[in-house]
């Protein structure tokens, strides 16, 4: 059974910061990785997808890379600002049953402090 | 717009009450999907459809039921079965196509209390 982990479960950093938030996943056959953005209350935001023929993807400030083989991906966030504090959420979708079904972590929370 | 619609965005039911969660997506997209989260945890998968007339049960299909009856449409019953539901649901879409590299868009969620 795939299963999907962010550590850590929360970050506070102050503004301007360069971070890293993880994510790792114990079965490697995977289609691909998506990574999501979600505010308080709200429903999930799509930032990134990298399919599982990719090492990484690129949008703006943000940054995914995936390493199948270990098992683990990176969201790399350049020049962190106030507008990033969310939760960030990594979830896989699987090669073994249906080829539409994601398994998520349970997320990062990141707050940015000005 | 294109986008996928949630109704209500809170819904109070009381105990032993059937209630239903509407979401409805004007992407053409032919797969639909509905999620549940609980405080400080992932997505967990209810029910999904990848066309019109057909689902199939998640992870946690215990004590819920939905409907595909129409493209843009698929509603989540949750029954008085299901024994702990006050979550946040969240309704997802995403295109069809051989394969599994479709990205799933989200809609906003329905945060649902039972009283």
């Amino acid at each position: 059974k795939q299963e999907v982990t962010q550590i850590p479960a929360a970050l506070s950093v102050p503004e301007g910061e360069n971070l890293v938030l993880n994510c790792s996943f114990t079965d490697s056959a995977i289609y691909n990785l998506q990574w999501f953005r979600q505010d308080p209350g709200k429903g999930l935001t799509s930032l990134l997808l990298i399919q599982s023929s990719q090492r990484e993807q690129t949008s703006g400030r943000l940054n995914a890379s995936l390493d199948k083989s270990s098992g683990r991906s990176t969201l790399y966030i350049a020049a962190s600002q106030p507008g990033d504090s969310a939760t960030y959420l990594c979830a896989v979708r699987r090669r073994s049953g249906s080829a539409r079904q994601l398994t998520f972590g349970s997320g990062t929370q990141l707050t940015v402090l000005p | 717009d294109g986008g996928i619609t949630q109704s209500p965005k809170y819904l109070f039911r009381k105990e032993g009450q059937n209630v239903t969660l509407s979401c409805e997506q004007n992407l053409n997209h032919d797969a639909m999907y509905w999620y549940r989260q609980d405080p400080g945890q992932g997505l967990r998968l209810i029910y999904y459809s990848q066309i019109v007339n057909d689902f199939q049960k998640g992870d946690i299909a215990e004590g819920y039921s939905v409907s595909r009856e129409k493209k843009e449409s698929f509603p989540l019953t949750v029954t008085s079965a299901q024994k702990n539901p006050t979550a946040f649901y969240l309704c997802a879409s995403s295109p069809s196509g051989a394969g599994g590299d479709n990205e799933q868009f989200f809609g906003p969620g329905t945060r649902l209390t039972v009283l």
